[in-house]
């Protein structure tokens, strides 16, 4: 069974477009969601987490939307440019010693 | 600091050849993760060790061994290899220690791409 699920599989905008990617999730004990950005030929890296006692956070053009009620979450890359193309993964986790469940991926094109 | 390394970056096996992958990190971060990557699953968990001297397996560990050599290196070991493990490889550590609060970031190595022909 797929605890958090990813979508879109694939995105293509324009330069300066809004991608929007949801993710949702069925075990009401997670309380870390953090997003990796994966480079074509590199590890992924955290690029923003979210904890439930928000809603929303940013970090520069990234953002985070939380609904608790709902069980998702979705980032949001304003502006977007060339250089976030790249595969968007998100992830799940009781916060502490358990390891992260991570969705199956996006992969991002932005095209100029 | 190196952060995550392993080795090694690509490697090519027949079927039923063995290896190990290795792992090293330079955090002090007290767990580790080994992970494999294939086109439209997503990252899934092979084993884990979240102290020195335990491991965990994940979801897909069939096939696989670990060894939590010391703190800082976690390797993986495929005994008997098979076309199905075509994959690429991560290692990542993380500092979690156990008790809420802890911040559960995961560093990723830069993988390895193996080939089961």
């Amino acid at each position: 069974q797929q605890q958090v699920k990813q979508s879109p599989q694939s995105l293509i905008v324009q330069k300066g477009g809004i991608p929007i990617i949801n993710c949702a999730y069925e075990n009401t004990a997670f309380d870390y969601f953090p997003w990796y950005q994966q480079f074509p030929g590199k590890g992924p890296a955290l690029l923003i987490a979210i904890r439930p006692d928000v809603s929303e956070k940013k970090e520069g053009r990234f953002t985070i939307s939380f609904n608790k009620s709902a069980k998702q979450f979705s980032l949001h890359i304003m502006d977007s440019q060339p250089g976030d193309s790249a595969t968007y993964f998100c992830a799940a986790s009781i916060e502490g010693n358990t390891p992260l469940v991570f969705g199956k991926g996006t992969r991002l094109s932005v095209i100029a | 600091n190196a952060g995550v390394t392993q080795t090694p970056k690509f490697q090519v096996l027949k079927t039923g050849q063995s290896m190990t992958l290795q792992c090293a990190q330079d955090m002090n971060h007290n767990s580790m993760y080994w992970y494999r990557q294939d086109p439209g699953m997503g990252l899934r968990l092979i084993y884990y060790s979240a102290s020195e001297g335990t491991t965990d397996k994940g979801e897909v560990p069939n096939g696989y061994n670990v060894s939590r050599l010391n703190k800082r290196e976690f390797s993986l070991r495929l005994e008997s290899a098979a076309p199905s493990q075509t994959s690429v490889y991560f290692c990542a550590s993380s500092e979690a220690r156990g008790d809420r609060g802890t911040y559960n970031e995961q560093f990723f190595g830069p993988g390895t791409r193996l080939t089961v022909l």
